[in-house]
């Protein structure tokens, strides 16, 4: 069965610096990837998906961005960091064109 | 937005099934009802999903109507380690539209 990690835990940034948070998947090939971001009290929010290498779709227009290198390597990016984007940022990954998906431990990232 | 409509929070005795509602009423047909849980400061984790029949695996029992417009997730023994928010979910493919789900408290 797939295992997805991400690191780091936890992260506290300046606002105005850059972001990069990883995701990667052991177990399967060719998954569907998908970075979800939960705000404080709230549910968890669709911020991109890609079902393959490179190719990337966008959920909510914001300033983050998400890339995909390799097949099981799934990255989140901001060039500049608010306030807004604190929160507990999520990785997951479907297989097989079917809807379950499975979910990573999360990065939580404060932003001060 | 969510489509589903879920309880802000129960509470259930431990030891006993605990009953978890969910209305879907504008479910398409080929989309499946899903259920994820959430504990605290964890990512969710994948419970049970369900088209039209009722479901049963390990963790719980889903039970959906005859029209699927609403369905209920069966912890049949809950323990305090459920307690968690419980989201229910239409499913569409890229996409699984989380919403706010139900505080599930299971106390002693």
């Amino acid at each position: 069965s797939q295992t997805i990690h991400q690191w780091p835990a936890t992260l506290v940034q300046p606002v105005g610096s850059p972001l990069s948070l990883e995701c990667t998947v052991e177990g399967t090939s060719n998954p569907n990837l998908y970075w979800y971001r939960q705000a404080a009290g709230r549910g968890l929010q669709l911020l991109f998906y890609s079902v393959g290498i490179g190719q990337i779709s966008s959920e909510v227009p914001q300033n983050l961005s998400a890339s995909r290198p390799q097949d099981r390597q799934f990255i989140l990016s901001s060039k500049k960091l608010l306030l807004s984007d604190s929160g507990f940022y999520l990785c997951a990954c479907s297989i097989g064109g079917t809807d379950t998906q499975y979910f990573g431990p999360g990065t939580r990232l404060t932003v001060l | 937005d969510a489509k589903t409509t879920q309880p802000p929070s129960m509470d259930c005795a431990e030891g006993r099934a605990a009953n978890l509602p969910c209305n879907h009423s504008t479910i398409s047909g080929n989309e499946y009802v899903y259920w994820y849980r959430q504990i605290h400061s964890q990512g969710p984790q994948y419970i049970i999903h369900g088209l039209k029949n009722n479901e049963t695996n390990e963790m719980a029992s889903l039970i959906i109507t005859e029209d699927r417009k609403s369905s209920t997730l069966i912890l049949p023994h809950a323990t305090l380690r459920d307690t968690a928010v419980y989201y229910c979910i239409e499913g569409r493919l890229y996409a699984l539209n989380f919403g706010k789900g139900t505080s599930l408290l299971v106390t002693p």
